[in-house]
């Protein structure tokens, strides 16, 4: 499944720099997320976009900043993470509405340092 | 509020034996469920999921599920597993008003000959 790409797939950063993540649908979907997988825990939501406009957060710090400039494009911008925040993160989109199938990326892995 | 509780952390099996991967939800009103498969190094794929209609769901790969709202379980199905279908398996909820999908903490199923 090639409909949702991300960029960088891996990516390094010390704890003071400043990165993003990139995530572009070519489903022509109207929703976006962004959900974080950390090993022995449940993939843990953090943010819905829908129709660009953000209509979830789920109590994520504020290193961590989505940005969704357009229907197909949704960015994490990253900063000033902590180690424990290293992880998989995964972009998704959807067809806005319950029961609709979520297709994912294939994540970019995050190593804080 | 919805949970989903993935009953077994690891399942090991032979090559063509069956296997039941169990899930079970808790929510207040009327849920959607799915099951999303992660081959490694990959995003997830969905294997199936129950909206309504016949409680006994089939999805791709051979596999299936059956919706028991008495039981408030979605256990997923397979007569006869192959190497190839080694991965970590998710069970998800979403209520029928819901935004994003909430996952369990995943099977690893270990299909060996």
């Amino acid at each position: 499944e090639t409909g949702v790409t991300q960029t960088p797939r891996h990516l390094v950063m010390g704890m003071t720099n400043k990165k993003s993540l990139k995530c572009e649908q070519h489903l022509g979907h109207n929703a976006m997320y962004w959900y974080k997988q950390s090993a022995k825990k449940p993939l843990e939501l953090m943010f819905v976009y829908s129709l660009e406009e953000r209509v979830e957060n789920n109590s994520v710090p504020s290193r961590f900043s989505p940005e969704c400039p357009n229907s197909s494009h949704l960015f994490l911008h990253l900063h000033t993470l902590q180690p424990e925040d290293s992880a998989l993160y995964l972009c998704a989109s959807s067809q806005g509405g319950p029961g609709n199938t979520i297709y994912f990326g294939e994540g970019s892995w995050l190593t804080v340092v | 509020a919805q949970s989903v509780t993935q009953l077994d952390s690891q399942v090991p099996v032979f090559e063509e034996a069956p296997v039941e991967l169990r899930c079970n939800y808790s929510s207040s009103v009327s849920v959607y469920l799915f099951w999303y498969v992660q081959y490694p190094n990959q995003g997830l794929q969905l294997l199936l999921k129950y909206l309504s209609g016949s409680t006994l769901v089939k999805g791709i790969n051979g596999f299936e599920a059956e919706f028991n709202k008495s039981q408030t379980s979605f256990h997923l199905r397979k007569p006869s597993v192959h190497i190839s279908d080694t991965a970590e398996y998710f069970c998800a909820v979403s209520d029928v008003a819901g935004t994003a999908l909430i996952f369990g903490k995943g099977t690893t199923l270990s299909v060996s000959s």
